[in-house]
């Protein structure tokens, strides 16, 4: 069974500030990682993905996130916080990198301070 | 339309009655999924429909939920006998269909979600 761990359901960064938003994962085979952000009132978003062709992953607005096999870990970074990326973010994982149901971690709520 | 629709986007119900939560799905798109976010839960995968195989209903809490969908699009998440626990958001997604083996992922693009509250 895969699942994953998001570390700290609340995190506050300075505008201008590193983001670091952490998740680790458990899975019995490789495993395919994703990173959603939902704004408030709307769906989520995909950010990146993990498809093992790469383990530092690039994805929209600024966001990152490195795969490293021996921590288990997807961590999340953005070099410089902006005002817009406060919102909660939710690391998930599958089995398979096509169709396949998403177990999603607990998310993490990111605010931003002025 | 650009993206999954859902309907109602607000829901409140009482204890005890049925309620019919509807998705559609992005056109063309084979493949759909309900989740579920609730503070207790977070964010919990409940059904899948891929095509015309059998869904896979693995993440359905109780038999008093069930899904269908009809003509390969649009989807009814149907919950009876409504509870409190089960007040949440109810969230559809669809993705396309992978061609083959090794293909690239197939993205799940989400709806705003159904917010239903059972008093």
């Amino acid at each position: 069974a895969q699942s994953v761990t998001q570390l700290g359901s609340h995190v506050s960064v300075s505008e201008g500030a590193l983001v670091l938003l952490r998740c680790n994962y458990s899975s019995s085979v490789p495993p395919y990682l994703f990173w959603y952000v939902q704004y408030p009132n709307q769906g989520l978003q995909l950010l990146l993905k993990y498809t093992s062709a790469a383990t530092l992953v690039k994805g929209i607005n600024g966001f990152e996130a490195e795969f490293k096999k021996s921590e288990t870990s997807f961590h999340l970074t953005k070099p410089s916080a902006h005002m817009s990326d406060a919102a909660e973010y939710f690391c998930a994982v599958s089995r398979n990198f096509g169709n396949e149901k998403l177990t999603f971690g607990t998310g993490t709520r990111l605010t931003i301070i002025p | 339309g650009a993206g999954v629709s859902q309907s109602p986007s607000n829901k409140v119900t009482e204890k005890g009655k049925d309620v019919e939560l509807r998705c559609d799905p992005i056109s063309g798109h084979t493949a759909l999924y309900w989740y579920r976010q609730s503070l207790g839960q977070g964010l919990e995968f409940l059904i899948y429909f891929q095509g015309n195989s059998a869904p896979d209903k693995s993440g359905l809490p109780s038999d008093r939920f069930s899904a269908e969908r009809t003509g390969g699009s649009v989807s009814t998440l149907t919950i009876q006998r409504t509870q409190q626990e089960d007040s949440a958001v109810y969230l559809c997604a669809s993705s396309t269909w992978p061609r083959g083996r090794g293909s690239s992922y197939n993205e799940q693009f989400f709806g705003p979600g159904t917010r239903l509250t059972v008093l």
